[in-house]
């Protein structure tokens, strides 16, 4: 089991370059998330994934777009790269929001943009 | 719109003390409370949860939180504090009607011999 799994761990963009960043889980979770990590800011919401077919926006949605490709697999996709994308960003996913709504995190992707 | 507040940005303790990492929130409806702890390089990992029932939520690692509802407080806390303990801790709030989770800006503890 390997819980939530992100891919690149680390990546350097120039300013309007493009990219994605994949997420997958194995836990059969419903729903998916996606947060950016800032020093003294905590986690924010960029978006969410309820469940497979839905996605919504969060606290900071501008600049990303997200695709829920199946159940395990949730993509954040920055189409022109800033450097205020510069960022840790992390995955989560978490089983019904009805059984509490934990949710587990995978290892994070840095971000750096030039 | 819901909100959670970490009013230490760092609390400092000698290894085998008590340890009290401070919690508030806003919230409308009954919240969904919650402890992560993030070490170096890592993502966030659960460590307690407060749904409903006892006030005295206890976790991994030893840790335990305590619910107050009337001060809108969830601190964490563990009896004797070891070394490994040190990282950042996030307190986090949902209410019963959303499905995000709100985080608090983190507190790093560090934990002295």
């Amino acid at each position: 089991n390997a819980g939530v799994t992100q891919t690149p761990k680390f990546q350097v963009l120039k300013t309007g370059q493009s990219m994605t960043l994949q997420c997958a889980q194995d836990m059969n979770h419903n729903s998916m998330y996606w947060y950016r990590q800032d020093p003294g800011m905590g986690l924010r919401l960029i978006y969410y994934s309820a469940s497979e077919g839905t996605t919504d926006k969060g606290e900071v949605p501008n600049g990303y777009n997200v695709s829920r490709l199946n159940k395990r697999e949730f993509s954040l996709r920055l189409e022109s790269a800033a450097p205020s994308q510069t960022s840790v960003y992390f995955c989560a996913s978490s089983p019904w929001t009805a059984l509490g709504g934990t949710q587990y995190f995978g290892p994070g992707t840095r971000l750096l943009v030039l | 719109a819901q909100s959670v507040a970490q009013p230490e940005d760092q609390v400092n303790v000698a290894e085998g003390n008590p340890l009290t990492v401070k919690c508030t929130y806003s919230v409308s409806g009954n919240p969904y409370l919650f402890w992560y702890v993030q070490y170096p390089n890592r993502g966030l990992q659960f460590l307690l949860k407060y749904i409903t029932g006892d006030n005295l939520v206890k976790g991994s690692y030893g840790f335990e939180a305590e619910f107050n509802k009337s001060q809108t407080s969830f601190h964490l806390k563990k009896p004797s504090a070891l070394v490994s303990d040190s990282a950042l801790y996030f307190c986090a709030v949902r209410d019963d009607a959303g499905n995000m989770l709100t985080f608090g800006g983190g507190t790093r503890l560090m934990v002295k011999p």
